[in-house]
């Protein structure tokens, strides 16, 4: 069965940067992207962007341009999210989820348990 | 940016009754909408695809329909499980994909 399982909890200072893990099993890890999306405290889903596990390609959404990178290890079948200079509004659960197939890359079809990210001073 | 604006925000409803959840893209989406659930402390799970497709396992009293810029989701009988905050999110051309503000659906 698919899964996906997130790195723990990070406590971050405002500035600080924080690399997020996301290993997958179940399923042929270069044959899907990997999306990220989070979520702040009592707030809606935002979606941040991709990586194609297969080549290496990403598309961020604009909010994080600059700020964002998305990577992959294909050995260890394991995505990676880095966030820098971190603000308080960063403080958000982060989620890896893996996309559907074909025409449904973006769909987010199964996702990682989330990882709480807490950014303060 | 396609901005999707989903109503109500809050959605109450009686076990039994049927629950109508509305989502609008500000531009056309085609069918490329996705619906979700959201329960407190977990992850989302997808419900619906390509606008009316339902996910793996998800049951028939989940419907989907809609094109171009109006979507509905329509729980036929509301049962205790499926009280929850729902998103939609569009996946049309190319990114960004972005989700709705959600509608929660409570206990009335």
């Amino acid at each position: 069965q698919v899964q996906l399982v997130q790195s723990g909890a990070e406590v971050k200072k405002p500035g600080a940067s924080v690399k997020v893990s996301c290993k997958a099993s179940g399923y042929t890890f270069t044959g899907y992207y990997m999306h990220w999306v989070r979520q702040a405290p009592g707030q809606g889903l935002e979606w941040m962007g991709w990586i194609n596990p297969n080549s290496g390609g990403t598309n961020y959404a604009q909010n994080f341009q600059g700020r964002v990178t998305m990577t992959r290890d294909t050995s260890i079948s394991t995505a990676y999210m880095e966030l820098s200079r971190l603000r308080s509004d960063d403080t958000a659960v982060y989620y890896c989820a893996r996309s559907g197939g074909g025409d449904y890359i973006g769909v987010v079809v199964y996702w990682g348990q989330g990882t709480l990210v807490t950014v303060s001073s | 940016e396609i901005v999707m604006t989903q109503s109500p925000a809050t959605l109450s409803v009686s076990p039994g009754e049927r629950a109508t959840l509305s989502c609008r893209a500000s531009q056309s989406v085609s069918s490329n909408l996705a619906w979700y659930q959201q329960k407190p402390g977990q992850a989302p799970r997808l419900l619906i695809y390509g606008a009316s497709t339902r996910a793996t396992g998800i049951p028939a009293r989940f419907s989907g329909s809609g094109s171009g810029t109006e979507f509905t989701l329509t729980i036929s009988s509301l049962q205790s499980e499926d009280f929850a905050i729902y998103y939609c999110q569009h996946y049309n051309n190319w990114p960004p994909w972005t989700f709705g503000q959600g509608t929660k659906v409570e206990i009335k």
